[in-house]
């Protein structure tokens, strides 16, 4: 149980692109979902709190017109980062919450490589 | 001085050896402790989860809780080459009302290499 479903798992394009990445719970819902980002052999680092039907929370320094986050349903959050530049190019992971179990650790997806040329 | 420490390591053992991963931290409000384990290109994967002092077996798996001293420690009975992983430790702080905040605080991540 507790699966989180991250979509894409990869992505390689151009400069100035706006690219969304997908945050699923499978099967559960979460009124709260994490969005990360990690740079290689560093640890995770906290970009935004997601939660249903609100606007996100940014962690300071994070660009809230740079990176918008959707939280629609109890299942979707998504991510997108607006016109993509290199220094963009990172690893983004979500992780997401079960409703009701405030005191249960997340769980996390996979991940989205993510590449601007 | 960052709020959760952790040896970057890297580390390497022979398999079945004993392995031990610490984090000590400083902020006296986190109650709740995890561990993860990431393997390269992949999502973190809860090992371990605990809100109290003491020990938390499960498996090869043994989660150490020493809040009066701020550190904790996860140990890895029986080493397998596919524990060659990164180790994250992880932790929250306890919300008003008795909720769980939720932000965790990581630590910087063990790397982790099993060797035949």
């Amino acid at each position: 149980g507790a699966v989180v479903s991250q979509h894409p798992s990869r992505v390689i394009c151009k400069s100035g692109t706006s690219v969304k990445i997908e945050c699923r719970s499978l099967d559960f819902q979460a009124t709260t979902m994490f969005w990360y980002r990690q740079f290689p052999k560093q640890s995770l680092m906290l970009m935004a709190t997601s939660n249903e039907g609100s606007k996100a929370t940014y962690e300071q320094g994070v660009e809230k017109d740079k990176f918008l986050i959707n939280h629609a349903s109890l299942t979707l959050s998504t991510l997108t980062v607006t016109s993509a530049h290199p220094e963009d190019s990172s690893f983004y992971i979500c992780s997401a919450r079960v409703a009701g179990q405030l005191n249960q650790p997340q769980h996390f997806g996979d991940g989205t490589r993510l590449s601007i040329l | 001085q960052k709020e959760v420490e952790q040896d970057p390591g890297p580390l390497s053992v022979p398999e079945g050896a004993i392995v031990s991963l610490n984090c000590t931290y400083s902020n006296s409000a986190f109650q709740y402790f995890m561990w993860y384990r990431q393997y390269s290109r992949k999502g973190p994967e809860l090992l371990m989860y605990t809100y109290s002092s003491g020990n938390k077996e499960d498996g090869r798996f043994t989660a150490q809780v020493d809040k009066s001293s701020k550190y904790i420690s996860l140990f890895i009975r029986d080493s397998q080459p596919s524990d060659s992983a990164t180790y994250l430790c992880a932790m929250n702080v306890r919300g008003a009302g008795g909720t769980s905040y939720g932000k965790l605080t990581f630590g910087q991540g063990t790397i982790l290499t099993v060797h035949p």
